[in-house]
């Protein structure tokens, strides 16, 4: 039972560069989610996706995009890696969304930008 | 004024104490609300979740809930030194797909 995978588990760009951090689950669940965490603030969202084909700006979305690939599949890119975007990412994912049901999170993504 | 506030701690408890976690929330559209134990460099694990105002036990967790006052907490009762870890209180609004988190307490059980 895999529940969510992130890969890789980390990274490390210099600035400037791009890289495109993968997530699936095996779940079945309808809705994803990309969190980052930093020292002391939290879990802040970048983006989500309710359902398959659609994608939503979270808190923090400047800097990066994600692609829906499949129900599976959401997949978070930084196209030109900033030193604030040192952080860890976690992907998540929940069956129904706006229901009671809460996140069932993946191991993480550590990132690090020189 | 952040959605979810908790104390950030540390909270330091003696091994067979009650550990007691606050969190109060901004928005009073919030129905479901969560706690997330998360062990240092590993990502958050769902251990109790309430939706209706009261006491929901869950063996040596409980969770409290009151709307009115905006306020949910955690018991952790006979604290183990395997419940140190940073607990994060999470709250979703009513037809809202995403959770808002607190900045999480950490809490430490020392033997």
């Amino acid at each position: 039972n895999a529940g969510v995978t992130q890969t890789p588990k980390f990274q490390v760009l210099k600035t400037g560069q791009s890289m495109t951090l993968q997530c699936a689950q095996d779940m079945n669940h309808n809705s994803m989610y990309w969190y980052r965490q930093d020292p002391g603030m939290g879990l802040r969202l970048i983006y989500y996706s309710a359902s398959e084909g659609t994608t939503d700006k979270g808190e923090v979305p400047n800097g990066y995009n994600v692609s829906r690939l499949n129900k599976r599949e959401f997949s978070l890119r930084l196209e030109s890696a900033a030193p604030s975007q040192t952080s860890v990412y976690f992907c998540a994912s929940s069956e129904a969304g706006t229901g009671q049901d809460g996140y069932t999170f993946g191991s993480g993504t550590r990132l690090t930008v020189v | 004024q952040k959605e979810v506030e908790q104390n950030s701690g540390p909270l330091s408890v003696p091994e067979g104490a009650i550990a007691s976690l606050n969190c109060t929330y901004s928005d009073r559209g919030s129905q479901s609300f969560f706690w997330y134990r998360q062990y240092s460099g590993k990502s958050p694990e769902l251990i109790m979740s309430i939706y209706s105002n009261g006491d929901k036990e869950d063996g040596r967790f409980t969770a409290q809930l009151n709307k009115a006052s905006q306020y949910v907490s955690l018991l952790i009762r006979d604290s183990q030194p395997s419940d140190s870890a940073t607990y994060l209180c999470a709250v979703r609004m009513e037809g809202d797909y995403k959770l808002s988190f607190g900045a999480g307490t950490t809490v430490t059980v020392r033997a």
